[in-house]
């Protein structure tokens, strides 16, 4: 069964630093997979999407996100962080024709001033 | 563009008691999925609407749970006899193909 690792519960940077969500799915096909952002007590927001074509794909608030078959990932790429970037993040990945998205467990990001 | 909406947003019952949610998905989607969120995890999906066929269900929707969508929109989701195990945020989303839109959810409390 398809699975989604998210290895980081929590990360804090500073505002203006660099950021990386790491991702890893468990999947023999070519995997559907998404990046999406919840904060607190709302419903999950669409950061991006890859289904096939450049490894590399951009998303909405300057998001990007990179695909590696090799290494079975898909992180979460931002050059310089904002305060209202704090939020949880989640990567989900759906089989090809499937119905359902399978989430990671997330990862709950901190900005620091 | 009206998005996915939820109704209500928060519900607090009592043990025993029976509760149901309502799902208006984005007018023109023709898929609906319910999924379930407890605290410290992600999304967990309970069941797949196609217009008004329910195609799948997860094993996580015992029978307390019954799903409708009756003409092919909006959507019900009702939990019968509420356990405080129930206590979860449940999530609707749709699409028309591999992407879905996620409504506000509807948190709900079981005291």
């Amino acid at each position: 069964a398809q699975s989604v690792t998210q290895p980081d519960i929590h990360i804090t940077v500073s505002e203006g630093a660099s950021l990386e969500l790491r991702c890893n799915y468990s999947y023999g096909a070519t995997p559907y997979l998404f990046w999406y952002v919840q904060s607190p007590g709302q419903g999950l927001q669409l950061l991006l999407k890859y289904f096939s074509g450049d490894t590399l794909v951009q998303g909405i608030k300057g998001f990007e996100a990179e695909f590696k078959r090799s290494q079975s990932s898909f992180n979460l790429r931002k050059p310089s962080v904002h305060w209202s970037d704090a939020a949880e993040y989640f990567c989900a990945v759906l089989m090809e024709y499937g119905n359902k998205l399978v989430f990671g467990a997330g990862t709950i990001l901190r900005v620091k001033s | 563009d009206t998005g996915v909406s939820q109704d209500p947003r928060h519900k607090i019952t009592k043990r025993g008691q029976n509760v149901t949610f309502r799902c208006d998905p984005i007018s023109e989607h023709n898929r609906l999925y319910w999924y379930r969120q407890t605290l410290g995890q992600g999304p967990e999906f309970l069941t797949y609407f196609q217009n008004e066929a329910q195609l799948e269900k997860s094993r996580l929707l015992s029978d307390r749970f019954s799903a409708e969508r009756p003409k092919g929109s909006f959507s019900t989701l009702e939990i019968q006899r509420t356990e405080q195990g129930d206590s979860a945020m449940y999530l609707c989303a749709s699409s028309t193909s591999y992407e879905q839109y996620f409504g506000p959810g509807t948190r709900l409390t079981v005291t």
